[in-house]
């Protein structure tokens, strides 16, 4: 089975400084989706970046970013000119395509220094 | 648009009482749809997923249970709660090429 690994339980950052997230995934297939959810105190699930293995290019979405790199199996997320409001629970997650089960990572805590 | 709608928002429920919380979703079809659990300050565990009307695996064998009575309505239900229900449930649904998306959960307190 697939299993996702976030091995960094809690992060801090100061306000307007940079932050990057690990995550590592084990799999055997070659076609799959990993994704980056953010869970606020408010504990609703929210999207924050996707990325298809098939696609060289890592995703960026405004001040969030991705290096992926395949072959390590690796995916980790950085965070750019951190705000208050991204202090959450940050959760790694993977799919293969095709498949009907997302595999979560046991997620990082992400606090916001001002 | 799709949206996913997950209710109720916060329950409180003494022990050995029954539970259903329901989840529906609307502009798409077919969706698959799960219910995850999540206990204070952990993880996401799968709880039980449907690919179509009646069809429910579940990954975890407990004293809850899952129904799809229509292809945009989930619901999870026990006949008798326990303190160890306690938690906060996520309905969420996707389809073969997306990524998941969540209701705005439910806070259960079991006592």
């Amino acid at each position: 089975a697939q299993t996702v690994t976030q091995s960094q339980p809690e992060m801090s950052v100061q306000e307007a400084e940079t932050v990057t997230l690990s995550c590592t995934y084990d799999t055997s297939e070659s076609d799959y989706y990993l994704f980056w959810y953010k869970q606020p105190p408010s504990r609703q699930m929210i999207l924050v970046i996707r990325q298809e293995a098939y696609k060289q290019q890592n995703a960026t979405e405004n001040r969030f970013s991705v290096n992926f790199q395949k072959a390590a199996k690796s995916f980790s997320l950085k965070i750019s000119d951190s705000q208050l409001g991204d202090a959450a629970m940050y959760f790694c997650a993977y799919r293969s395509v095709g498949s009907n089960q997302f595999y979560f990572g046991t997620g990082t805590s992400l606090t916001v220094i001002p | 648009s799709q949206t996913i709608h997950q209710w109720p928002a916060t329950l409180v429920q003494p022990v050995g009482s029954p539970l259903s919380l329901e989840c529906t979703v609307e502009g798409t079809s077919n969706p698959n749809l799960y219910w995850y659990r999540q206990a204070a300050g952990r993880g996401l565990q799968l709880l039980f997923y449907s690919v179509g009307i009646g069809q429910i695996s579940s990954e975890v064998p407990q004293n809850l249970s899952a129904s799809r009575p229509q292809d945009r309505q989930f619901i999870l239900s026990s006949k008798k709660l326990l303190l160890s229900d306690s938690g906060f449930y996520l309905c969420a649904w996707g389809d073969r090429y997306t990524e998941a998306f969540f209701g705005q959960g439910t806070r259960l307190t079991v006592v």
